[in-house]
């Protein structure tokens, strides 16, 4: 089992759609959540990160973070064509004594918005 | 201003050759990441480096790769012998030191072992 899960979908949904992305995780030391964009042959760009449970908004992007059942989520409203790409989430282990960001991300969901 | 880049971005080899890729991180960030991103296993850790302080290498699948940075800036990813297994773009990041900075990744090197 990995340490954390994330549906590789496909996920196709036309414009103005809601969607919704979702990771699970298994280990509780994960402490700092983050989702990356990445379009096709380009790397990762952050999107939002967030480091405790609760909502998080920016502008139609809103990150969703519940510690007490490991479980992260990202919603687009208002999806755009523009939006289609991989998005991964990924978290950060807050370990005593460890000062560094080392990523472990899931597997990725690819999203396609059609006009 | 610039942000991460990386050399070549594509690389097709025959299997034994070692191959270099380079990374130029953003100016300014101490910390350095080498990640792997393949098909089956996903985006995955290799490297750390961060100023002056041993890097953390234990996400290096084997023995095969190795990574230096020189003098706190640019970094190479050697890999040597390779193998059908290794074809993958392999991604670096740069960020400040801090655990919550943001990472910065480049645009990968496409690597194929035939």
């Amino acid at each position: 089992q990995k340490e954390v899960e994330q549906d590789p979908g496909p996920l196709s949904v036309p414009e103005g759609a809601i969607v919704s992305l979702n990771c699970t995780y298994s280990n509780s030391a994960f402490q700092y959540f983050m989702w990356y964009r990445q379009y096709s042959r380009k790397g990762p760009e952050l999107l939002m990160y967030t480091y405790s449970s609760g909502n998080k908004e920016d502008g139609r992007f809103t990150a969703q973070v519940d510690k007490s059942s490991k479980y992260i989520s990202l919603f687009i409203r208002d999806s755009q064509p523009s939006d289609s790409a991989t998005y991964l989430c990924a978290m950060i282990f807050n370990a005593g004594g460890t000062s560094y960001g080392k990523l472990t991300f899931g597997q990725g969901t690819i999203l396609t918005v059609h006009p | 201003g610039a942000g991460v880049s990386q050399s070549p971005s594509n690389k097709v080899t025959e299997k034994g050759k070692d191959v270099e890729l380079r990374c130029d991180p953003i100016s300014g960030h101490t910390a350095l990441y080498w990640y792997r991103q393949s098909l089956g296993q996903g985006l995955e850790f290799l490297i750390y480096f961060q100023g002056n302080s041993a890097p953390d290498k234990s996400g290096l699948p084997s023995d095969r790769f190795s990574a230096e940075r020189t003098g706190g800036s640019v970094s190479t990813l050697t890999i040597q012998r390779t193998q059908q297994e290794d074809s993958a773009v392999y991604l670096c990041a740069s960020s400040r030191q801090g655990i919550q900075e943001t990472q910065y990744f480049g645009p990968g090197t496409r690597l194929l072992v035939l």
